[in-house]
């Protein structure tokens, strides 16, 4: 398996535009996270489903992000619109169905520079 | 609510020494506890994890972690450090099935050559 592959790897973006980022779980995995990481804050949850649906989205900063997962195997994490201060890495990670004493599992992330 | 610390942001140690990283934990049932560690720009990797059982648990790269019940604690360590080892260590911790990993906030490991 080719793992959790994210994309865009790197982002640099104006102030204002919108921004995609995308993630392609693990095959078979039915739980999606969304991370961020800044030197700030941290690893920071943003967003998780399981069995494609939005179960806890409390640690979405703004109304400005979103996310989606319209099928088990994509999800989208979209900025609209952008600030400065969005500026992170970006993690997507799945998990199987195994439960509580599953690992999660990390994609290689995307950072995102908002100018 | 569970959550875990890491109570050094940052570890020296030399190559060839021992070396530990601590990680306590608080959680509301059984715990699950789970390391990872995190190369400069790359994604986090998984290193290890308790479930249930012994309380000494191995895992990649010569790693292993200590369960303590009593303390509250999941400290990794390794019996010879290598340089390679440089890099970001996370502990977390999971509740309940499919739900997030929660992480503590990070120790940067530096191995001296």
């Amino acid at each position: 398996d080719a793992g959790v592959i994210q994309s865009p790897r790197h982002e640099v973006t104006e102030m204002g535009q919108e921004v995609t980022l995308r993630c392609k779980p693990i095959s078979g995995h039915n739980s999606l996270f969304w991370y961020r990481q800044t030197m700030m804050r941290g690893l920071e949850l943003l967003i998780y489903f399981n069995n494609n649906v939005p179960i806890d989205d409390s640690g979405m900063p703004e109304d400005r992000f979103s996310a989606k997962m319209p099928n088990a195997s994509f999800s989208t994490l979209k900025i609209q619109p952008s600030e400065p201060r969005d500026s992170a890495v970006y993690f997507c990670a799945s998990s199987s169905r195994g439960g509580r004493n599953t690992e999660a599992f990390f994609g290689q992330g995307t950072r995102l520079t908002v100018v | 609510a569970q959550s875990v610390a890491q109570p050094e942001d940052q570890v020296n140690v030399a190559e060839g020494n021992p070396l530990t990283v601590k990680c306590t934990y608080s959680v509301s049932g059984n715990p699950y506890l789970f390391w990872y560690v995190q190369y400069p720009n790359r994604g986090l990797q998984f290193l290890l994890k308790y479930i249930t059982g012994d309380n000494l648990v191995k895992g990649s790269y010569g790693f292993e972690a200590e369960f303590n019940k009593s303390q509250t604690s999941f400290h990794l360590k390794k019996p010879s450090a290598l340089v390679s080892d440089s890099a970001l260590y996370f502990c977390a911790v999971r509740d309940g099935g499919n739900t997030p990993l929660v992480f503590g906030k990070g120790t940067r490991l530096s191995v001296i050559a």
